[in-house]
């Protein structure tokens, strides 16, 4: 049973233009929802991440939604770029004694001049 | 953030070889644990690994198949043994820093392994 779904597989974003990635859980116990870039040949690089407590977390251009009620989360990278084209991991966890992160299946962003 | 650096970065390989991979952190932490990610693919959990005690193993991972080690809390290493074609794949190592009740993982660049 895959914990985290990740939507939608890749996306295609002028430059300039806002792009959207969404993820939903099943677990209610999750308390820790991260957001990782990778780029070709390299590791997962922790973008942002969010706790419950909150509905929206900004940094930069990046901001994470997050719907309890609805059990989903969502990356949000305004005013896309060249440089932002790789792809974006969620995940989610319960917090406390380093349980274990369930990853979505990744979204690759391709952000187009 | 943390600094992580892994050894070799890629290696090809005889199937029936052994390989270990190497994971370096800058500063001391708590946890780490290894990953395995097909190009294009998620990320699956390996085992965790706690300085002191055995690791933990995920489901469709064994110990004989994929010896961890956890000498000091800045070092581990996994190898991949008896390697077959399948074991192809990228091998990840992250760190675990915690942080008021939950904690933030940091990941290594990866080590590409081929197996002929």
């Amino acid at each position: 049973q895959q914990q985290v779904k990740q939507s939608p597989q890749s996306l295609i974003v002028q430059k300039g233009g806002i792009s959207i990635i969404n993820c939903a859980y099943e677990n209610t116990a999750f308390d820790y929802f991260p957001w990782y870039q990778q780029f070709p040949g390299k590791g997962p690089a922790l973008l942002i991440a969010i706790r419950p407590d909150v509905s929206e977390k900004k940094e930069g251009r990046f901001t994470i939604s997050f719907n309890k009620s609805a059990k989903q989360f969502s990356l949000h990278i305004m005013d896309s770029q060249p440089g932002d084209s790789a792809t974006y991991f969620c995940a989610a966890s319960r917090g406390g004694n380093f349980n274990k992160f369930y990853f979505g299946s990744g979204t690759k962003l391709n952000v187009k001049p | 953030s943390a600094v992580i650096s892994q050894k070799p970065s890629r290696d090809i390989c005889q199937r029936g070889t052994s390989l270990t991979i190497q994971c370096q952190v800058d500063s001391q932490v708590t946890m780490m644990f290894w990953y395995r990610q097909q190009p294009g693919q998620s990320l699956t959990l390996i085992a965790t690994a706690n300085q002191g005690s055995e690791a933990t193993y995920e489901s469709g991972f064994v110990i004989d198949k994929f010896p961890i080690s956890r000498p000091n809390l800045t070092f581990s290493t996994l190898t991949v043994s008896n390697m077959s074609p399948e074991d192809s794949s990228i091998y990840l190592c992250s760190a675990g820093y915690g942080l008021a009740g939950f904690y933030e993982q940091y990941f290594g660049p990866g080590t590409r392994l081929t197996v002929t």
